[in-house]
């Protein structure tokens, strides 16, 4: 059974800095990963998507990298504003299994102080 | 574009009352599913369906029904609720196995 876990489960930085974002997953047959944002009461954002024949993506401020051999990845912020706080959380698609649903992490709680 | 609509956003019930949560999405997507999220457990797959007339268990579907008999609707039931159905519930769908999954506003239930 697939197994995601991010580290760290929060994290707290002033605004400006760079951060990085840890997921690591237990069965590296996978589809895809994908980066999503949740903010307090709400639903899931789509972040980033990267194939499992991918090794990185971007959009903005947020590179996305995937190492699927060592079963990890990370979601890179550069220049981190209030605005970036949320919960991150990391999902893959496996390719086994009956259920073609994605694997969640529970969660990184990001807090950017202004 | 609307995207992935849940209906409703909020609602309690009494334990042994049933009710119906509906998902609807437009971008014509074949895959759809329900997960619910408690404190601590993260998002688990409740059911899933991977086109119109079609629906599978996923990791935890005791107590839960679904049916798909648009492809754009799931619909999520629950027929004799419980306390432990207590959490927020999320639709998502994509369009096919290697796409972006797209996720809706969530359904908080709770059951008293």
């Amino acid at each position: 059974k697939q197994e995601v876990t991010q580290i760290p489960a929060a994290l707290s930085v002033p605004e400006g800095e760079n951060l990085v974002l840890n997921c690591s997953f237990t069965d590296s047959a996978i589809y895809n990963l994908q980066w999503f944002r949740q903010d307090p009461g709400k639903g899931l954002t789509s972040l980033l998507l990267i194939q499992s024949s991918q090794r990185e993506q971007t959009s903005g401020r947020l590179n996305a990298s995937l190492d699927k051999s060592s079963g990890r990845s990370t979601l890179y912020i550069a220049a981190s504003q209030p605005g970036d706080s949320a919960t991150y959380l990391c999902a893959v698609l496996g390719w086994g299994g009956g259920a073609d649903g994605l694997t969640f992490g529970k969660g990184t709680h990001l807090i950017i102080q202004p | 574009n609307a995207g992935v609509t849940q209906t409703p956003k909020f609602r309690v019930l009494k334990t042994g009352q049933s009710m119906t949560l509906l998902c609807a999405q437009d971008m014509n997507h074949e895959y759809m599913y329900w997960y619910r999220q408690d404190p601590g457990m993260g998002l688990r797959l409740i059911h899933y369906s991977v086109g119109e007339g079609t629906t599978a268990k996923g990791e935890v579907p005791d107590g839960y029904n679904v049916s798909r008999l648009k492809k754009q609707n799931f619909l999520l039931g629950l027929e004799s609720a419980a306390p432990s159905q207590t959490s927020v519930y999320f639709c998502a769908s994509r369009f096919i196995m290697n796409t972006e999954a797209f996720f809706g506003q969530g359904t908080r239930l709770t059951v008293v």
